[in-house]
This record gives structure tokens, sequence and C-alpha cells, in this order.
């Protein structure tokens, strides 16, 4: 049984570039989170697809897109790429079933950074 | 609005030693907590949850109990081992209420174990 799986792995791009990261959740979950962890710090949420749609969302601007997909995988969006978005992309997928509190299941992450 | 705050570290200890890594919390309502794991260059791994007041999670030899009186819900452990070095993250998700699986990370604290 796959879990979370993130790609690519690592990522480097420049200044004002665009990137696009993917995620596919774990086998029977539906509903996908994105967190960004800065180097020494909490991840912090990003946003939350269910049913292909935008959720809820953190605090962080519209550079930051995201998509989800019949099959619930999941894509991120970075416009605009600044110095300050170089982090781990953590993607977390968990069944949206009633109760908010079931657990959330994490890929491995994106390291992106940005030169 | 909700936030976490966790100990700083890193804790050091030798193996076999007792280990608490402190950690309160603020939300209204009432919040599920939870502890994750994470190992070098890995994502997230959910150690324990606690989904109401006086609720004990427990995994691998480590326990927290979610004081509602203190607000905290502090990680311990008996014995640690090599194997536990980790950064270990306290986290919330909001009020049931709200519907939807923000989880809401303190710092993290790192811990060193050694033989």
């Amino acid at each position: 049984d796959a879990g979370v799986t993130q790609s690519p792995t690592h990522l480097i791009k420049t200044r004002g570039q665009q990137v696009t990261l993917r995620c596919s959740p774990k086998s029977g979950h539906d509903t996908v989170s994105w967190y960004q962890q800065a180097l020494g710090q909490g991840p912090q949420f990003i946003f939350q697809y269910y049913e292909e749609e935008e959720r809820q969302r953190g605090n962080f601007p519209d550079r930051f897109s995201g998509h989800q997909f019949p099959n619930y995988s999941s894509e991120l969006n970075v416009n605009a790429l600044l110095l300050g978005d170089s982090a781990l992309y953590l993607c977390a997928s968990s069944l949206s079933r009633g109760l908010s509190n079931q657990p959330q299941h994490f890929g491995d992450g994106t390291r992106l950074s940005i030169l | 609005g909700d936030s976490v705050t966790q100990m700083e570290g890193p804790v050091t200890l030798s193996e076999e030693a007792f280990l608490t890594i402190n950690c309160t919390y603020t939300a209204t309502g009432y919040p599920s907590l939870f502890w994750y794991v994470q190992y070098p260059g890995e994502g997230l791994q959910l150690l324990l949850k606690a989904t109401k007041a006086d609720d004990k999670g427990s995994n691998k030899g480590f326990e927290a109990t979610y004081r509602k009186e203190t607000t905290s819900f502090h990680l311990e452990k008996g014995s640690v081992q090599v194997s536990d070095s980790a950064v270990y993250f306290c986290a919330l998700i909001p009020s049931m209420n709200t519907g939807f699986q923000k989880l809401v990370f303190g710092t993290g604290t790192r811990l060193l174990v050694s033989p």
C-alpha cells in the first residue's frame, strides 16, 4: 500500500521562475493539504483540496496556487519565485469522512532551492 | 489565533535516559492534539494523538496526556534509544467544528541521543 508520494524530491530554480510540485495521496484518501517548512521551522499550512476545490487557505500570497485532479492527486504551483520561497514543501493526505481529526499522512517532501 | 509552543532544542540525552519535551497550546474550543516525528531527510510521521481532555496517546514507548487545565501535551518516554534521535513536532487541529483538517505546528524540538 503506497503512502503519499511527492515529486520531484529536489528542485533548483532562480528568482522569478515558476515551479510545479506534485503529490499522489495515500490509497483511499481524498483530501490533500500542502505545507511549507522553512529550515529549522515547523510546517506552515498553505491550503487544502477536497473534491477538486480549495477548501481552506493559510496566510500565503496568490503566487501560491494549486489543483486537485479527479484521481485525488494534487499540484502546487508557485509563480514569480522569491528567495524566501526556498523550503521543504510537504504534501499530506487524509480521509475527509465526517470528523476533522483524522490523521494526516505526509510525504517525504520536495526540497525547493531558489538561487 | 491558534498556536503551539514547544521547548527549544536541542535536547541531548544519553541512551536509556528519561525524555520530556514540553508543549503548550493556545486554541479556542477543543482542539485535537498530535505529536509528529521527522527523521533526517524524511517527511513527518504521526507518533501519537489525543482528541479530548485527559486522553493519553501512546506509541512506541512515547506517551502524552491532553491536559486542558494547563493547555499542555508534553511528550514523555521512559528510556530513549539512539534511534529516537529526530525532530519532534507538537501540533493541533483546531476545534472539530471547523470541518476541515488544518494542522498548526510548533517549531519543533531536536532530540539527540548518544550511546
